[in-house]
């Protein structure tokens, strides 16, 4: 019973690197969201899809890139990794926008040095 | 911008103790409302949807008041495995968006034996 399965679970890179972090759900959800977590700073919503081939952005999209070219993936792009990026990643799906819950994956914790 | 508040806490209650959060909003279309739970480290879960006419889960009471766009959550004889930090989430539909999850920070219960 996998459900949302990040990867990696942790990183460290150097300013101007870049990295892909990878979303992956077995649950056929149609939706699927990125969010970053940072000290005392709620869930923040970077970008999201609606579906397969979609994308849109959420509330803090600068800096990233994501891409949904299958139903089950999305994936989130660092193309050049700064330390304001340095958080916590999650992932999330869900079937719809209405009362269906939201599933998380278990975070990517990533240090941008 | 704050758009969900939520008192941070921690709030230190003994075994047994009744304790209840507060939550406000400011987007007056928001339209769904839940409550997520989630424990130090982790991914955020599901804890309970509120419905307007108020719901109960067990020992977890959820209140709306759409007039005060506040809403509550009560934990009736609390656990040593309630200690999480609490999350209250909205949801908002306006201006054609697919209405997206808003994240209060979150207020944390550690409960003492």
């Amino acid at each position: 019973n996998a459900g949302v399965t990040q990867t990696p679970k942790f990183r460290v890179l150097k300013t101007g690197q870049s990295m892909t972090l990878l979303c992956a759900q077995d649950m056929n959800h149609e939706y699927m969201y990125w969010y970053r977590q940072d000290p005392g700073m709620g869930l923040r919503l970077i970008h999201y899809s609606v579906g397969e081939g979609t994308t849109a952005k959420g509330e803090v999209p600068d800096g990233y890139n994501v891409s949904r070219l299958k139903k089950q993936n999305f994936l989130l792009g660092l193309e050049s990794a700064a330390p304001s990026q340095t958080s916590v990643y999650f992932c999330a799906s869900s079937f719809g926008n209405s009362n269906q819950p939201q599933h998380f994956g278990d975070g990517t914790r990533l240090s941008i040095l | 911008r704050k758009e969900v508040e939520q008192d941070p806490g921690p709030f230190n209650v003994p075994e047994g103790a009744t304790v209840a959060f507060n939550c406000t909003y400011s987007n007056s279309a928001s339209q769904s409302f839940f409550w997520y739970r989630q424990d130090c480290r982790k991914e955020p879960k599901l804890l309970m949807s509120v419905y307007s006419s108020g719901n109960e889960d067990g020992r977890f009471t959820a209140q709306l008041n759409r007039a005060s766009q506040y809403i509550s959550l009560l934990i009736r004889d609390s656990k040593l495995s309630d200690s999480a930090t609490y999350l209250c989430v909205v949801r908002a539909f306006y201006g054609g968006s697919q209405g997206n999850l808003i994240f209060g920070k979150g207020t944390k219960l550690s409960v003492k034996p």
